[in-house]
Order: structure tokens, then C-alpha cells, then sequence
């Protein structure tokens, strides 16, 4: 157990519509990253937060949005989905600074699996 | 480009036989490179950290290098297990805009058969 959480583990929809994907990094960590993971390909980094701000953006659609609360959990939101949005998305969390001690780990959650229909 | 590149894509071994990954990054600047294994449908472990100053570390059955001079890193997993079937994807960490971003390999695909 990676002491990352996220929900909920499955969730299948329909085309345009909107969810909001939930992740509750380590206890301590201040830093949550998203990415995706469409059929037989690679992680795509999609954004990162630190203790609330926005520190690094990936190749996130403008369709799909995220924030970092003051608890430090964060959710994704998928709006107008389409069938490619169908991936598994998942957070990672770590201690990380926004800069420097870039050498912590990044720990993963077990991810939510995103089916559009 | 900040890139990493993986090979080979797939690979199918005995089990019991050794095997090796390799990742080549042009990710700068450099600080760190890391392995992960991920089992299908779960989230990446960590399995090794390798920062700019290290050659070789290992982990287990798992013996990471780092030639820095080359940006190429390697894999070497001893006498493989079924369990060891899985992707294994190399990320290499850089600092973007104040936040720091992972590159990640599109992985290695290993499956261990009898």
C-alpha cells in the first residue's frame, strides 16, 4: 500500500458527460501529480500541485481541470468526455519541494479506471 | 527534447534467466533517474533511485546502472521469477516552471514464462 488513495477505483459514463476523479496523497506529502494511461501506452504527466498551487502543466486538455484543497487532497474533473478520454488515470504524491529535493519518490495510487461509452 | 526511450518493448523469458532493460534519456539538466515496475492495471512501484553520482545499486534480484557521461541506464534482473512479469518504465525527473515534472519511458513489457 503506497498510502495513496484514490476514488473511485472504476467508473464508467457517457459521452459529455462530467466526473471528478479524487486523490488523497501521502500523509505529509505536499505534492500531488496526475496522469494518464490510455490502452498500451505510457504515463502522460497531466499536472502537478504543491500545497495548493498549480507548480507544472503537462499535455491536459483544456476539457479537463484540477485543484489541491487545503487538506491537500485533490480531485481531476473530466468535462464533455469523449471515447479517448477512456484511460486509467492515475496520482502520485511526494514530499517534493517545487524546487530542489528532487531526488524524493514519487508514490502512486492504484488508479481510477475511466470507461466512456 | 526531454525524452526517454526504452527497449526493448517487449520481451518474453524463461523463468530463472537473467534479463536486461535499458532506458536512454536526454532529460536536462540531470538529477536522478528512476525505475518502476508496474503489474497491469496497478499503480508504479518504485524499485530503484539513481542520482547523478551513482553507478550501480541494487535491489534484490534487481541491479540498476547509471553512465551519465551516455544518459543510458540499465536493468538487470537476476534469475527472474513469474512474479517479475510486469512493465518496468524508466522516469527521469526535471524541474519545469517551478514544479517538477517526471518523464516517463513508454516501458518494457517483460513476461516470464516456464
Amino acid at each position: 500500500d503506497s498510502g495513496v488513495t484514490q476514488t473511485p477505483k472504476h467508473l464508467i459514463t457517457a459521452t459529455g458527460q462530467r466526473v471528478t476523479l479524487r486523490c488523497s496523497p501521502r500523509s505529509g506529502d505536499l505534492s500531488v501529480y496526475w496522469y494518464q494511461q490510455s490502452l498500451d501506452q505510457g504515463l502522460q504527466f497531466l499536472i502537478q500541485y504543491y500545497n495548493g498551487e498549480e507548480r507544472a502543466k503537462g499535455n491536459i486538455l483544456e476539457r479537463f481541470s484540477a485543484q489541491q484543497f487545503p487538506d491537500l487532497h485533490s480531485e481531476l474533473n473530466l468535462s464533455s468526455l469523449e471515447l479517448g478520454d477512456s484511460a486509467l488515470y492515475f496520482c502520485a504524491s511526494s514530499e517534493g519541494l517545487s524546487r530542489g529535493l528532487m531526488n524524493t519518490e514519487a508514490f502512486f495510487g492504484q488508479g481510477t479506471r475511466l470507461t466512456v461509452v | 527534447k526531454n525524452q526517454v526511450e526504452q527497449s526493448p518493448q517487449s520481451l518474453i523469458i524463461l523463468e530463472g534467466k537473467n534479463c536486461t532493460l535499458q532506458c536512454n534519456y536526454t532529460v536536462s539538466p540531470f538529477s536522478n533517474l528512476r525505475w518502476y515496475k508496474q503489474d497491469t492495471g496497478r499503480g508504479p512501484v518504485s524499485l530503484t533511485i539513481m542520482t547523478f553520482s551513482e553507478n550501480t545499486k541494487s535491489n534484490g534480484r534487481y541491479t540498476a546502472t547509471l553512465d551519465a557521461d551516455t544518459k543510458q541506464s540499465s536493468l538487470h534482473i537476476t534469475a527472474s521469477q513469474l512474479s517479475d512479469s510486469a512493465s518496468y518504465i524508466c522516469v527521469v525527473p526535471r524541474v519545469t516552471g517551478g514544479g517538477n515534472k517526471l518523464t516517463f519511458g513508454t516501458g518494457t513489457q517483460l513476461k516470464v514464462e516456464l
